[in-house]
């Protein structure tokens, strides 16, 4: 069954601090991950996508993706009020994209 | 269009009754999706279609639910004798994509999602 695993939290942090949101997937045969921020009742914008194992830095964004062990994570640092809202992981295997359920990130100022 | 267009943005049924949604892709995007989102769950895929044709409806949860794409643009799904558990939030999405998710240009398979319609059956 391909399955997309997230804490769903929620999860606060402080405003200046890191938030890490993390994924696990089971599907061996994944090949492209994504990560989606929606606001309260606004539908999911991407944030980043990773293919290759190691990092990808997007300005204060840094996706992790760890093929071996199935999971991919993100970084936030510096977190801001306006980063708070419902962090979503997505993989994509065929042609269909399965998504988590979401993790809830507060920053509190 | 600049985005992708669902209309309507809110939509109030009765049980039992007919309903359909729109989907205007962005312009160019030959490959469209159909999920469902529940509250406080992650989208849930329905249907996806590469040009006119459906090529996964895998996740039409039964036979009162059906979508078209007659031009390869619009889409409209379309939910026969709605029942109180299909009130959701259903979201399109667009991309431009090679056939599998991973090869080619990863930048290709990037969804990009309208504003949702919501859709409540009382």
């Amino acid at each position: 069954q391909k399955e997309v695993e997230q804490n769903s939290g929620p999860l606060s942090v402080p405003e200046g601090a890191i938030a890490s949101l993390n994924c696990t997937y089971s599907d061996r045969g994944s090949q492209s991950f994504f990560w989606y921020r929606q606001y309260s009742g606004k539908s999911p914008e991407l944030i980043m996508f990773i293919y290759s194992n190691g990092d990808k830095e997007d300005g204060r964004f840094t996706a992790q993706l760890n093929k071996a062990s199935q999971y991919v994570s993100l970084l936030i640092r510096d977190s801001q009020p306006s980063d708070s809202a419902t962090y979503l992981c997505a993989w994509g295997s065929g042609n269909q994209f399965y998504f988590g359920t979401g993790t809830s990130l507060t920053v509190i100022p | 269009g600049a985005g992708v267009s669902q209309t309507p943005s809110n939509k109030v049924t009765e049980k039992g009754k007919y309903v359909e949604l729109r989907c205007d892709p962005i312009s160019g995007h030959t490959a469209l999706y159909w999920y469902r989102q529940s509250l406080g769950q992650g989208p849930e895929f329905l249907i996806y279609f590469q040009g006119t044709g459906a090529a996964d409806d895998s996740g039409l949860p039964n036979d009162r639910f059906f979508a078209v794409r007659p031009e390869g643009s619009v889409s409209t799904l379309k939910i026969q004798r709605t029942e109180r558990g299909d009130s959701a939030v259903y979201l399109c999405a667009s991309s431009v994509r090679s056939k599998i998710p991973g090869q080619g240009s990863p930048g290709a398979n990037v969804l990009t999602f309208g504003a949702g319609s919501r859709l409540t059956v009382l």
